[in-house]
């Protein structure tokens, strides 16, 4: 069965740290990846997505993740975070073909940044 | 525009209580539905998704179930709630040809008391 682990749960920074946080999956096929972000309050949002070519992709706000296919992994990635960046963010898998979409989300990670 | 609509946003219900929430996904067709529940530490667990009207899977066993009876209606259902029945209920959608990104209603905090 397809499933999705986030390594860290909880995570503090201070502003302009770098962050990573992980994701791995576990599918032998092919899978498209997400990245969501959960601001205080507010619904899930989709901040980036792979689905072929290129295996760093860039999202909204100075977000980046790395495919890394031999490592089944997704890591989530910006430079230097800021307060505003406080948030959960969750990895996805969409571990559909032909069309047919299963899309399985792991646990997340709560992010705090502290001015 | 696409629009996904979820109700109701809370809801507190007495044990061995039914339960009916509904999701309806405006501006598209054949969508893809899920259901989710979020729980602190947990995520999203996926609990029911839907490819077609009357096509239903179940992720995990437990006292819910979902029907499709139109393309863009997705209700998540119980005949008696139990205590372990509360959290926050996702509804999301994905287009079905394609793979894109999902997204989500502003989810009904259930309460089951």
């Amino acid at each position: 069965a397809q499933s999705v682990s986030q390594h860290n749960h909880h995570v503090i920074l201070s502003e302009a740290a770098s962050l990573e946080l992980g994701c791995n999956y576990s599918y032998g096929g092919t899978v498209n990846l997400f990245w969501y972000v959960q601001y205080p309050g507010q619904h899930l949002q989709l901040l980036l997505k792979y689905f072929s070519g290129d295996p760093l992709v860039k999202g909204i706000k100075g977000f980046e993740a790395e495919f890394i296919k031999s490592k089944f992994s997704f890591n989530l990635r910006k430079p230097s975070v800021q307060w505003s960046d406080t948030a959960e963010y969750f990895c996805a898998v969409n571990a559909g073909s032909g069309g047919y979409n299963k899309l399985i989300f792991g646990a997340g990670t709560r992010l705090a940044v502290h001015p | 525009s696409q629009t996904i609509h979820q109700w109701p946003a809370t809801l507190v219900q007495p044990v061995g209580s039914p339960l009916s929430l509904e999701c309806t996904v405006e501006g598209t067709s054949n969508p893809n539905l899920y259901w989710y529940r979020q729980a602190a530490g947990r995520g999203l667990q996926l609990l029911f998704y839907s490819v077609g009207i009357g096509q239903i899977s179940s992720e995990v066993p437990q006292n819910l179930s979902a029907s499709r009876p139109q393309d863009r209606q997705f209700i998540l259902s119980s005949k008696k709630l139990l205590l372990s029945d509360s959290g926050f209920y996702l509804c999301a959608w994905n287009q079905g040809q394609i793979n894109t990104e999902a997204f989500f209603g502003q989810g009904t905090r259930l309460t089951v008391v």
